[in-house]
């Protein structure tokens, strides 16, 4: 079945600085690749996805690039912010929707000021 | 508009007991997720429902945890019998349809002692 690998387990970025997480993932029939935010003591808060039909995608300080022949797919946070630190999670859906999500790991971001 | 609810939020369980966790959609959501987080495992998906039809559920769940939909707005998650190893939070996840965001519950933490 299909994996999905998160690269990172912690980043700590400074305030101000870029981070990007990186995932890779193993089922080409995978189609559907949303990221989630999750913050101490919380749930899992959607923050962007990307669909295969486009490679790039961009809300506000958040993009997402998704590599299809390399099977990867990243998070690009700009200009980043102590209410980033978080713990965030990429993952993707099998199929063309209609499936659970398969996440991965999780990468712990901590933005110092 | 109401998010995904989940109750209780905490639950406590002697070994050998039966639980059961309740979840309510968002209105309007066809689709209802149950995951289960753990800090060694991570996200793993336990049942997963299509208007009301159990489209897939995790194969290694499948003994002694039963999740239903009893109608479009609620599901429950029994576990029986319980296990120390259960101990997790349960996190419960709904959607428009199979190709749209899930938005996920604020979840239970279950202890199992």
């Amino acid at each position: 079945g299909e994996k999905v690998e998160q690269h990172e387990s912690t980043l700590s970025v400074r305030e101000g600085d870029s981070a990007v997480i990186n995932c890779t993932y193993t089922d080409t029939a995978s189609s559907y690749f949303p990221w989630y935010k999750q913050e101490a003591g919380k749930s899992l808060h959607f923050v962007i996805d990307i669909r295969s039909n486009v490679d790039r995608k961009q809300s506000q300080r958040l993009t997402v690039l998704l590599d299809k022949k390399a099977k990867r797919f990243s998070l690009h946070i700009t200009a980043t912010q102590p209410e980033d630190s978080a713990i965030y999670f990429c993952a993707a859906s099998p199929h063309q929707g209609g499936r659970a999500l398969i996440f991965g790991t999780g990468t712990t971001v901590s933005v110092s000021p | 508009d109401a998010g995904v609810t989940q109750t209780p939020r905490h639950e406590v369980a002697e070994k050998g007991q039966t639980i059961i966790l309740k979840c309510e959609p968002v209105s309007g959501h066809n689709d209802l997720f149950w995951y289960r987080q753990t800090k060694i495992q991570g996200l793993e998906l336990l049942s997963y429902f299509r208007s009301k039809s159990l489209m897939e559920d995790g194969g290694a769940f499948k003994d002694r945890f039963k999740a239903e939909m009893l109608n479009s707005s609620f599901s429950t998650l029994k576990i029986q019998p319980t296990e120390p190893k259960d101990s997790a939070v349960y996190l419960c996840a709904s959607s428009l349809t199979g190709r749209d965001t899930q938005y996920f519950g604020p979840g239970t933490r279950l202890l199992v002692l």
